[in-house]
Protein backbone atom coordinates (compact mmCIF):
# COMPACT_ATOMS: atom_id res chain seq x y z
CA UNK A 1 0.00 0.00 0.00
CA UNK A 2 1.91 2.77 -1.11
CA UNK A 3 -0.17 5.63 -0.34
CA UNK A 4 -0.25 8.45 -2.45
CA UNK A 5 2.66 9.35 -5.03
CA UNK A 6 3.89 11.65 -6.55
CA UNK A 7 5.69 11.98 -9.37
CA UNK A 8 8.43 13.52 -10.08
CA UNK A 9 10.17 14.27 -6.97
CA UNK A 10 12.17 17.76 -8.45
CA UNK A 11 12.31 19.78 -11.58
CA UNK A 12 13.24 22.62 -12.99
CA UNK A 13 11.89 24.64 -15.52
CA UNK A 14 12.65 27.48 -17.60
CA UNK A 15 9.87 30.39 -18.47
CA UNK A 16 7.27 29.50 -20.56
CA UNK A 17 7.76 25.52 -20.63
CA UNK A 18 5.15 23.55 -19.75
CA UNK A 19 4.99 20.32 -17.88
CA UNK A 20 2.56 18.10 -16.07
CA UNK A 21 2.78 16.63 -12.59
CA UNK A 22 1.58 13.22 -11.61
CA UNK A 23 -0.25 12.08 -8.34
CA UNK A 24 -2.07 8.57 -7.58
CA UNK A 25 -3.23 6.74 -5.02
CA UNK A 26 -3.97 3.37 -3.66
CA UNK A 27 -6.38 4.10 -0.88
CA UNK A 28 -9.73 4.16 -3.04
CA UNK A 29 -10.82 7.74 -1.96
CA UNK A 30 -13.38 9.56 -3.91
CA UNK A 31 -11.27 13.34 -3.17
CA UNK A 32 -8.17 14.31 -4.66
CA UNK A 33 -6.35 18.10 -3.85
CA UNK A 34 -3.97 19.91 -5.34
CA UNK A 35 -1.79 22.31 -2.71
CA UNK A 36 1.30 24.26 -3.04
CA UNK A 37 3.18 25.32 -0.11
CA UNK A 38 5.34 28.56 0.08
CA UNK A 39 7.36 29.98 2.85
CA UNK A 40 5.19 31.86 4.87
CA UNK A 41 1.66 31.19 3.37
CA UNK A 42 1.30 27.88 4.29
CA UNK A 43 -0.76 25.25 2.11
CA UNK A 44 -2.83 26.53 -0.30
CA UNK A 45 -5.26 24.59 -2.54
CA UNK A 46 -4.82 24.97 -6.10
CA UNK A 47 -7.84 22.50 -7.46
CA UNK A 48 -10.05 19.62 -6.44
CA UNK A 49 -11.71 16.62 -7.67
CA UNK A 50 -14.59 15.85 -5.14
CA UNK A 51 -15.49 12.76 -7.03
CA UNK A 52 -14.12 10.98 -10.83
CA UNK A 53 -15.66 12.78 -13.10
CA UNK A 54 -15.64 16.77 -11.52
CA UNK A 55 -13.07 19.21 -10.98
CA UNK A 56 -13.25 22.36 -9.03
CA UNK A 57 -11.13 25.20 -8.46
CA UNK A 58 -9.47 25.97 -5.17
CA UNK A 59 -8.12 29.59 -3.67
CA UNK A 60 -5.16 29.58 -6.54
CA UNK A 61 -6.17 28.25 -9.74
CA UNK A 62 -4.80 30.73 -11.88
CA UNK A 63 -2.05 29.55 -14.22
CA UNK A 64 -3.06 25.54 -13.76
CA UNK A 65 -5.20 22.94 -14.99
CA UNK A 66 -6.19 19.52 -13.95
CA UNK A 67 -7.50 16.41 -15.06
CA UNK A 68 -9.00 13.69 -13.08
CA UNK A 69 -7.98 10.99 -15.14
CA UNK A 70 -10.03 8.44 -13.04
CA UNK A 71 -10.56 7.34 -9.09
CA UNK A 72 -6.78 7.09 -9.17
CA UNK A 73 -4.99 10.05 -10.95
CA UNK A 74 -5.39 13.47 -10.69
CA UNK A 75 -2.80 15.41 -12.44
CA UNK A 76 -1.88 19.12 -12.75
CA UNK A 77 -0.16 21.06 -15.14
CA UNK A 78 1.13 24.11 -15.93
CA UNK A 79 0.72 25.27 -19.54
CA UNK A 80 3.20 28.44 -19.32
CA UNK A 81 5.64 28.25 -16.79
CA UNK A 82 6.08 31.64 -14.67
CA UNK A 83 8.55 32.17 -12.04
CA UNK A 84 6.18 33.01 -9.59
CA UNK A 85 5.05 28.85 -9.65
CA UNK A 86 8.38 28.38 -7.94
CA UNK A 87 7.15 25.83 -5.45
CA UNK A 88 6.69 22.63 -3.67
CA UNK A 89 3.29 21.30 -4.94
CA UNK A 90 1.64 18.19 -2.96
CA UNK A 91 -1.05 15.86 -3.97
CA UNK A 92 -3.69 14.77 -1.35
CA UNK A 93 -6.51 12.61 -1.02
CA UNK A 94 -9.32 11.95 1.44
CA UNK A 95 -12.14 9.26 2.31
CA UNK A 96 -15.58 10.85 3.52
CA UNK A 97 -14.14 11.26 7.14
CA UNK A 98 -12.07 14.48 5.44
CA UNK A 99 -8.76 13.50 6.75
CA UNK A 100 -6.00 14.30 3.87
CA UNK A 101 -3.14 12.47 3.07
CA UNK A 102 -0.44 13.57 1.32
CA UNK A 103 2.15 12.51 -0.70
CA UNK A 104 6.09 13.31 -0.88
CA UNK A 105 5.74 16.54 -3.09
CA UNK A 106 7.60 17.92 -6.20
CA UNK A 107 10.41 20.88 -5.43
CA UNK A 108 9.58 23.01 -8.79
CA UNK A 109 12.01 25.60 -9.38
CA UNK A 110 11.08 27.82 -12.46
CA UNK A 111 13.64 29.95 -13.80
CA UNK B 1 -13.86 34.03 5.13
CA UNK B 2 -12.86 30.96 6.93
CA UNK B 3 -8.95 31.59 9.28
CA UNK B 4 -6.52 29.68 10.98
CA UNK B 5 -3.84 30.92 12.82
CA UNK B 6 -1.46 29.00 14.51
CA UNK B 7 0.87 30.30 17.58
CA UNK B 8 3.78 30.65 18.40
CA UNK B 9 5.41 30.13 14.94
CA UNK B 10 8.62 28.58 16.18
CA UNK B 11 9.00 26.84 19.73
CA UNK B 12 12.38 25.68 21.46
CA UNK B 13 11.92 22.70 24.19
CA UNK B 14 14.51 20.81 26.47
CA UNK B 15 13.45 16.96 26.33
CA UNK B 16 11.53 16.63 28.66
CA UNK B 17 9.76 19.98 28.71
CA UNK B 18 6.06 19.55 28.41
CA UNK B 19 4.29 22.31 26.30
CA UNK B 20 1.29 23.67 24.18
CA UNK B 21 0.67 24.42 20.33
CA UNK B 22 -2.07 26.66 19.97
CA UNK B 23 -4.73 26.57 16.89
CA UNK B 24 -6.96 29.60 16.50
CA UNK B 25 -10.07 29.27 14.10
CA UNK B 26 -12.94 30.81 12.43
CA UNK B 27 -14.44 28.86 10.38
CA UNK B 28 -18.19 28.69 9.18
CA UNK B 29 -19.48 25.25 9.78
CA UNK B 30 -16.90 23.67 11.30
CA UNK B 31 -16.41 19.59 9.83
CA UNK B 32 -13.54 18.44 11.55
CA UNK B 33 -9.89 20.35 13.05
CA UNK B 34 -7.16 17.99 11.88
CA UNK B 35 -3.09 18.34 13.11
CA UNK B 36 -0.33 16.95 10.88
CA UNK B 37 3.18 16.27 11.28
CA UNK B 38 5.27 17.48 8.61
CA UNK B 39 9.23 16.83 8.42
CA UNK B 40 11.45 18.58 6.32
CA UNK B 41 11.28 18.12 2.55
CA UNK B 42 8.26 15.48 3.36
CA UNK B 43 4.45 16.17 3.01
CA UNK B 44 2.14 16.69 6.03
CA UNK B 45 1.49 13.30 7.52
CA UNK B 46 -1.79 13.26 9.23
CA UNK B 47 -2.47 13.28 13.54
CA UNK B 48 -5.46 13.69 14.49
CA UNK B 49 -9.27 14.91 13.67
CA UNK B 50 -11.20 16.56 16.55
CA UNK B 51 -15.01 16.83 16.07
CA UNK B 52 -16.73 18.41 18.74
CA UNK B 53 -15.96 20.97 21.71
CA UNK B 54 -14.80 19.12 24.72
CA UNK B 55 -12.95 16.31 22.46
CA UNK B 56 -9.46 14.94 23.07
CA UNK B 57 -7.43 12.42 21.01
CA UNK B 58 -4.04 10.95 22.50
CA UNK B 59 -0.96 9.69 20.19
CA UNK B 60 2.12 8.69 22.16
CA UNK B 61 3.36 12.10 23.77
CA UNK B 62 0.81 14.12 22.34
CA UNK B 63 -2.62 14.97 22.86
CA UNK B 64 -4.77 17.18 20.76
CA UNK B 65 -7.75 19.09 22.54
CA UNK B 66 -10.42 21.09 21.13
CA UNK B 67 -12.64 24.63 22.08
CA UNK B 68 -15.53 26.07 20.31
CA UNK B 69 -12.78 28.91 19.34
CA UNK B 70 -9.06 27.53 19.89
CA UNK B 71 -7.55 23.65 19.68
CA UNK B 72 -4.65 22.76 21.68
CA UNK B 73 -1.81 20.01 21.27
CA UNK B 74 0.25 19.52 23.92
CA UNK B 75 3.47 17.53 23.93
CA UNK B 76 4.39 15.88 27.28
CA UNK B 77 8.03 15.13 27.76
CA UNK B 78 8.95 15.86 24.42
CA UNK B 79 11.40 13.69 22.70
CA UNK B 80 14.25 14.93 20.05
CA UNK B 81 12.37 13.37 17.90
CA UNK B 82 9.35 15.20 18.20
CA UNK B 83 10.96 18.12 15.98
CA UNK B 84 8.75 19.18 13.66
CA UNK B 85 6.70 21.24 12.26
CA UNK B 86 2.79 21.04 13.53
CA UNK B 87 0.53 22.28 11.17
CA UNK B 88 -3.38 22.25 12.16
CA UNK B 89 -6.54 22.94 9.74
CA UNK B 90 -10.17 23.09 9.63
CA UNK B 91 -12.71 22.37 7.98
CA UNK B 92 -15.87 24.37 6.49
CA UNK B 93 -16.30 23.92 2.82
CA UNK B 94 -12.56 23.45 2.24
CA UNK B 95 -9.63 22.83 4.52
CA UNK B 96 -7.70 25.84 5.69
CA UNK B 97 -4.79 25.21 6.69
CA UNK B 98 -2.90 28.15 9.33
CA UNK B 99 0.89 28.89 8.66
CA UNK B 100 2.64 25.58 11.43
CA UNK B 101 4.24 25.69 14.54
CA UNK B 102 8.30 24.73 14.25
CA UNK B 103 9.11 22.70 17.31
CA UNK B 104 12.70 22.04 18.07
CA UNK B 105 13.73 20.05 21.05
CA UNK B 106 17.03 19.39 22.17
CA UNK B 107 18.29 16.49 24.00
Amino acid sequence: NAGVTQTPKFQVLKTGQSMTLQCAQDMNHNSMYWYRQDPGMGLRLIYYSASEGTTDKGEVPNGYNVSRLNKREFSLRLESAAPSQTSVYFCASSPQTYEQYFGPGTRLTVT
Amino acid sequence: EDQVTQSPEALRLQEGESSSLNCSYTVSGLRGLFWYRQDPGKGPEFLFTLYSAGEEKEKERLKATLTKKESFLHITAPKPEDSATYLCAGRGNMLTFGGGTRLMVKP
